[in-house]
């Protein structure tokens, strides 16, 4: 069975540039995240999908950050515009379930996003 | 969320078991004790979790104080493949099903 998969798997942009990040989650996992660690931080969540809708959405660090997914497969994360603060790796997760133990969330090798 | 405290860094020999020691003195009744670690150039990867029995698995095990303000993961032979950032994280399905990362304890493994 296929992991969970990112691409690209490194991004180089220009300060104000556009890039979107992509996830493709296990085939049938209907929970799917971002995540993201900045220079010397800790990993951070961004967000959480249920299928198609945003269950979470707290971790979202402004209005230049935009998640998608659209029929509740893949999952597209773009910057617009990129700011040098935003350089980071960006990671994908996905699980099958919530409910009393929450299974446990499978993450992708993420995108190393760098802005320069 | 509760918040756990680990050490920064251990060290192991290869071949020898090892405890990585994690405290949640704040934890409450509801909140599901779950490991990950982080390899090299790797993203996360899921371990083990419990809640209030130890637990045991083709990976690690994990022990639970009696009395939830503490666990402990071993690992029963360490290999140099074991060197990573472990991770505890307490995961309330009531609050969400985000993790919460903490600084994680580095292991090394010597051979």
């Amino acid at each position: 069975e296929a992991g969970v998969t990112q691409f690209p798997s490194h991004s180089v942009i220009e300060k104000g540039q556009t890039v979107t990040l992509r996830c493709d989650p296990i085939s049938g996992h209907d929970n799917l995240y971002w995540y993201r660690r900045v220079m010397g931080k800790e990993i951070k969540f961004l967000l959480h999908f249920v299928k198609e809708s945003k269950q979470d959405e707290s971790g979202m660090p402004n209005n230049r950050f935009l998640a998608e997914r659209t029929g509740g497969t893949y999952s597209t994360l773009k910057v617009q515009p990129a700011e040098l603060e935003d350089s980071g790796v960006y990671f994908c997760a996905s699980s099958f379930r919530t409910g009393l133990s929450a299974s446990e969330q499978y993450f992708g090798p993420g995108t190393r996003l760098t802005v320069t | 969320d509760a918040k756990t405290t680990q050490p920064n860094s251990m060290e192991s020999n290869e071949e020898e078991p090892v405890h990585l020691p994690c405290n949640h003195s704040t934890i409450s009744g509801t909140d599901y004790i779950h490991w990950y670690r982080q390899l090299p150039s790797q993203g996360p990867e899921y371990v083990i979790h419990g809640l209030t029995s130890n637990v045991n698995n083709r990976m690690a095990s994990l022990a639970i104080a009696e009395d939830r303000k503490s666990s402990t993961l071993i690992l029963h032979r360490a290999t140099l493949r074991d060197a990573a950032v472990y991770y505890c994280i307490l995961l309330n399905n009531n609050a969400g099903n985000m993790l919460t990362f903490g600084g994680g304890t580095r292991l090394m493994v010597k051979p």
